[in-house]
């Protein structure tokens, strides 16, 4: 069964930590994708990424960075955690062609 | 960013009765995906939809790609409790090497025994 795995379903951070949200998958894609998640907003894109050390900027990338050293892995990097960045994270990956967009079971971090 | 016009936002339902949500778009769409996701659980994917007028089933549930490229319904017959949760739709436009999705806010389901 293919699989995007994100490293935490639950994280607690203080404001001001560096937070590092991590997620691999198996199905060998290449492009990976990062959201956030919350109640009325529905899914935002962050950043994505389709190849290793590629990324573009989603819709709302401020007080977000990336990195993609590998094609499994992407990882979501906040600076400086802020208390209204507490949300649900959600990672996600999709061949070339767009097929096969599989999410992961998500993160869901408290920034207190 | 773009977003879909994703209705109804939330419906509350016998179980056994039918459901119908749809979702449309200024935009054109390759594709369309109809995702559920469970409380604290990532989008699952239910169906996805690769040309315009195809209507695919999965057990209970049926979707259609609208003719126009613009728009997408999700029917869920019979329903059951374990039917609980958020719909999303999802638009892909695709081309070069992005992929992106582009999603509707979510249709909360709710289905009384």
């Amino acid at each position: 069964d293919v699989k995007v795995t994100q490293s935490s379903r639950y994280l607690v951070k203080r404001t001001g930590e560096k937070v590092f949200l991590e997620c691999v998958q198996d199905m060998d894609h290449e492009n990976m994708f990062w959201y956030r998640q919350d109640p009325g907003l529905g899914l935002r894109l962050i950043y994505f990424s389709y190849d290793v050390k590629m990324k573009e900027k989603g819709d709302i990338p401020e007080g977000y960075s990336v990195s993609r050293e590998k094609k499994e892995r992407f990882s979501l990097i906040l600076e400086s955690a802020s208390t209204n960045q507490t949300s649900m994270y959600l990672c996600a990956s999709t061949s070339r062609q767009g097929l096969g967009y599989t999410f992961g079971s998500g993160t869901r971090l408290t920034v207190v | 960013g773009q977003q879909l016009n994703q209705s109804p936002q939330s419906m509350f339902i016998q179980e056994g009765e039918d459901v119908s949500m749809n979702c449309t778009s200024s935009s054109i769409f390759n594709t369309w995906l109809w995702y559920k996701q469970d409380p604290g659980e990532g989008p699952v994917l239910l169906i996805a939809l690769y040309k315009a007028g195809e209507l695919t089933s999965n057990g209970r549930l049926t979707a259609q790609f609208g003719i126009t490229r613009k728009d997408s319904f999700l029917n869920i017959s019979a329903s059951i409790p374990s039917d609980v949760g958020i719909y999303f739709c999802a638009g892909l436009l695709y081309g070069g090497s992005q992929g992106n999705l582009i999603f509707g806010k979510g249709t909360k389901l709710s289905v009384k025994p």
